[in-house]
């Protein structure tokens, strides 16, 4: 039973654009949401996170935005980069257990 | 810290072989992860360690796997016997706690084929 949950295996934008990458969840009580971005041949690498008391983190070009009552994160990258291309994988976790994670979006920018 | 390692980076083998993967941990990290990567699932937790005591195996798909933390600095995973439909990449990760306000540390991974 996947309780994260990315729908789009993959996404293609425009140098300059926005990206939003979009993730769901089943467990009500996940307090902390994380994504991860991975490049071929290298392990995920911590991107960005948000706490559940919280609606929206900002880290420069990197925005995540937390919709509790829908159950559904989202990544924003403004403006998108050809180096912000790699997969994105969303995760949360339950007070202090394990993370859970979601199958990933490849995200291509286009020069 | 030269971030957790993980040996061989790419393994090929053959069907009912045994496979061992290893995971060098960051010094200080008390937690451990092994995770698999399929295209459908994304990023599986297979099993996790504190203090080199497994605390959750509930992942590890079959008897076939097997998992170690002998020492605070060493892991390993093993498959006996290994089937095709075991081919995917195999992450390690260490963290000082499991969830929350803690990013992971993963490694670069091992691809495994079994053919």
């Amino acid at each position: 039973d996947q309780q994260v949950k990315q729908n789009s295996p993959s996404l293609s934008v425009q140098e300059g654009r926005i990206s939003i990458l979009n993730c769901d969840y089943t467990n009500s009580m996940f307090d902390y949401f994380l994504w991860y971005k991975k490049y071929p041949a290298e392990g995920p690498t911590f991107l960005i996170s948000i706490s559940s008391i919280k609606d929206k983190n900002e880290d420069g070009r990197f925005t995540v935005f937390l919709n509790k009552s829908a159950k559904h994160l989202s990544l924003h990258i403004v403006p998108s980069q050809p180096g912000d291309s790699a997969v994105y994988f969303c995760a949360a976790s339950e007070g202090n257990n394990d993370m859970r994670f979601g199958a990933g979006t490849r995200l291509t920018v286009k020069p | 810290d030269a971030g957790v390692i993980q040996s061989p980076r790419h393994e090929v083998t053959e069907m009912g072989q045994e496979v061992t993967l290893r995971c060098k941990p960051i010094s200080g990290h008390d937690y451990l992860f092994w995770y698999r990567q399929t295209m459908m699932r994304g990023l599986e937790l297979l099993i996790y360690f504190n203090n080199n005591v497994p605390i959750d195996d509930s992942g590890m798909p079959e008897d076939r796997f097997s998992a170690k933390m002998p020492n605070a600095s060493f892991s390993t995973l093993k498959i006996q016997p290994s089937e095709p439909r075991d081919s995917a990449v195999y992450f390690c990760a260490s963290s000082l706690a499991p969830g929350i306000n803690y990013g992971y540390t993963f490694g670069s991974g091992t691809r495994l084929t079994v053919v």
